[in-house]
């Protein structure tokens, strides 16, 4: 069965800290691995890893994806307050319209 | 910016009753996507919807859904006779292309359907 397992599912720290969110990933014919941000109700699209060893980053947030051991990272540096959400990891798989989620890892971001 | 625009934002239903879902998708999009997620769970995908058709569906999308593009902005997904395990949120997706392109999904603001 097709599966996405993030850790850890709760996370709660300081602002100024530094986060990573592990994703790691059992699809058949995986093709790409993306991370969403949850904050009230619609994911909002953070990024997308196709190729292993390539580091994507987007301000604060930087995401990397190793193919050969199936996992990928979110590191968040100099969290804020508005970090605070559920990062959701999602693979897809070639042949498959479908995204497979994780269960999410829920940030949150304290003062 | 283009987003993904559900309606209604919480629907109420009693339980038997048929519900529709509605979704304006990205004008340009082609590929259209409905999700749901019950409360504490993972994400899961219902359906895709592409050229009028539906190009995939998982097992949750039996013969009580339906999918359809009634005209050229709407995109619309009907549960016939609900049950309380339908209560959920709902999220309607869109892509521009399809998912061999590497380009990302964007998703609405999600239906959080209560079948009491």
């Amino acid at each position: 069965e097709d599966k996405v397992v993030q850790s850890p599912l709760s996370l709660v720290v300081h602002e100024g800290d530094t986060v990573t969110l592990n994703c790691s990933y059992e699809v058949t014919n995986f093709r790409s691995l993306l991370w969403y941000k949850q904050e009230k109700k619609a994911p909002t699209f953070l990024f997308m890893l196709t190729s292993s060893g390539i580091e994507k980053k987007s301000g604060r947030l930087s995401s990397i994806l190793d193919k050969k051991e199936l996992f990928s990272i979110l590191n968040i540096t100099a969290t804020q307050t508005g970090d605070s959400a559920i990062y959701l990891c999602a693979a897809t798989q070639g042949g498959s319209e479908k995204l497979v989620f994780g269960k999410g890892t829920k940030l949150t971001v304290n003062p | 910016e283009p987003e993904v625009t559900q309606t209604p934002s919480h629907q109420v239903t009693q339980m038997g009753q048929e519900v529709i879902l509605r979704c304006v998708p990205i004008s340009n999009h082609l590929y259209f996507y409905w999700y749901r997620q019950i409360l504490g769970q993972k994400v899961e995908f219902l359906v895709s919807f592409y050229n009028n058709e539906i190009s995939e569906k998982s097992e949750i999308f039996d013969d009580q859904f339906s999918v359809e593009r009634p005209d050229g902005s709407n995109f619309t997904l009907k549960i016939r006779s609900t049950k309380l395990e339908d209560s959920a949120m709902y999220f309607c997706a869109s892509r521009l292309r399809g998912v061999e392109t590497n380009t990302e999904a964007f998703f609405g603001q999600g239906t959080r359907l209560t079948v009491v």
